[in-house]
C-alpha cells in the first residue's frame, strides 16, 4: 500500500526566515507530486507539481520554490518567510497513467510565521 | 477556464438523517473528473467519491452518493444516514482531462456539523 508522510507536522518561525517543508511517498513508483496551500478555512491552492524528477512546475508563485531531488521525495522552501506563507500546506500524490487526477494527500504541515 | 463553487458555507443536520451538499462547476472541456473530498478537525483530506463526465450513471460509495446533473453543470454530494463522525468539511473539485498539470480545482468547502 502506498504512504504518503510530511514532515514537520507543525512550525513557528519568523518572518525573514528560511523555511523547508517534506514529503516522502512510499510504495508507489513514478507518482505525479503536488503542493497545495490552504489559508485557515479556506479552500486547497495548487502551488506546484512534479511529474517526474528534477522537473517542477509553478502554478502560484507566492515567493516559494519546490525540488524533487528524488522520485520519492518533493520538497517545498524559501529563503525569506513573509506572514502571508502562514497556512497549511499539503503534499499530494496522483497515478502517472490513465490519471484522472484523483489525489492523496499527507497528514498537512502546519505553519505559523510570526 | 475552469471553476468550482460551493456556496454553502455551512450546514447542520440531526444524527441519522440525510444531507445534500452543493457544487456547480464550469468548463469548457467535454471530458472532466468530478470529486469530492473531506477535511477532518485535524486536517487530513481523504478522498470520498468520483464521477467520470462520460459516466451517465451517479456513482456511489458506501453512504456517500453523487447527484451529477451534466445539462445543469452541477454535482451534489448526498450522504445518507450521517454520523456524528461525518462532521468536518467538504471539498468538491474538478480536473478537465485536457488539464495538463493533471490537478484538480477545488471549491470554497462546505462545514457539515452532525448533531445528535
Amino acid at each position: 500500500a502506498q504512504t504518503i508522510h510530511q514532515w514537520p507536522v507543525a512550525e513557528i518561525k519568523a518572518v525573514g526566515s528560511p523555511l523547508s517543508l517534506g514529503c516522502t511517498i512510499k510504495g508507489k513508483s513514478s507518482p505525479n507530486l503536488y503542493w497545495y496551500w490552504q489559508a485557515t478555512g479556506g479552500t486547497l491552492q495548487q502551488l506546484f507539481y512534479s511529474i517526474t524528477v528534477g522537473q517542477v512546475e509553478s502554478v502560484v508563485q507566492l515567493n516559494l520554490s519546490a525540488s524533487r531531488p528524488k522520485d520519492d521525495q518533493f520538497i517545498l522552501s524559501t529563503e525569506k518567510l513573509l506572514l502571508s506563507h502562514s497556512g497549511f500546506y499539503l503534499c499530494a500524490w496522483s497515478k502517472d497513467w490513465g490519471n484522472t487526477g484523483q489525489l492523496y494527500f499527507g497528514e498537512g504541515s502546519k505553519l505559523t510565521v510570526l | 477556464a475552469q471553476k468550482v463553487t460551493q456556496t454553502q458555507t455551512s450546514i447542520s443536520v440531526v444524527e441519522k438523517t440525510t444531507v445534500t451538499m452543493d457544487c456547480v462547476y464550469e468548463t469548457r472541456d467535454s471530458s472532466y473528473f468530478l470529486f469530492w473530498y473531506k477535511q477532518t478537525a485535524s486536517g487530513e483530506i481523504v478522498f470520498l467519491i468520483r464521477q467520470d463526465s462520460y459516466k451517465k450513471e451517479n456513482a456511489t460509495v458506501g453512504h456517500y452518493s453523487l447527484n451529477f446533473q451534466k445539462p445543469k453543470s452541477s454535482i451534489g454530494l448526498i450522504i445518507t444516514a450521517t454520523q456524528i463522525e461525518d462532521s468536518a468539511v467538504y471539498f468538491c473539485a474538478m480536473r478537465e482531462a485536457r488539464n495538463n498539470n493533471n490537478a484538480p480545482r477545488f471549491g470554497a468547502g462546505t462545514k457539515l456539523s452532525v448533531k445528535p
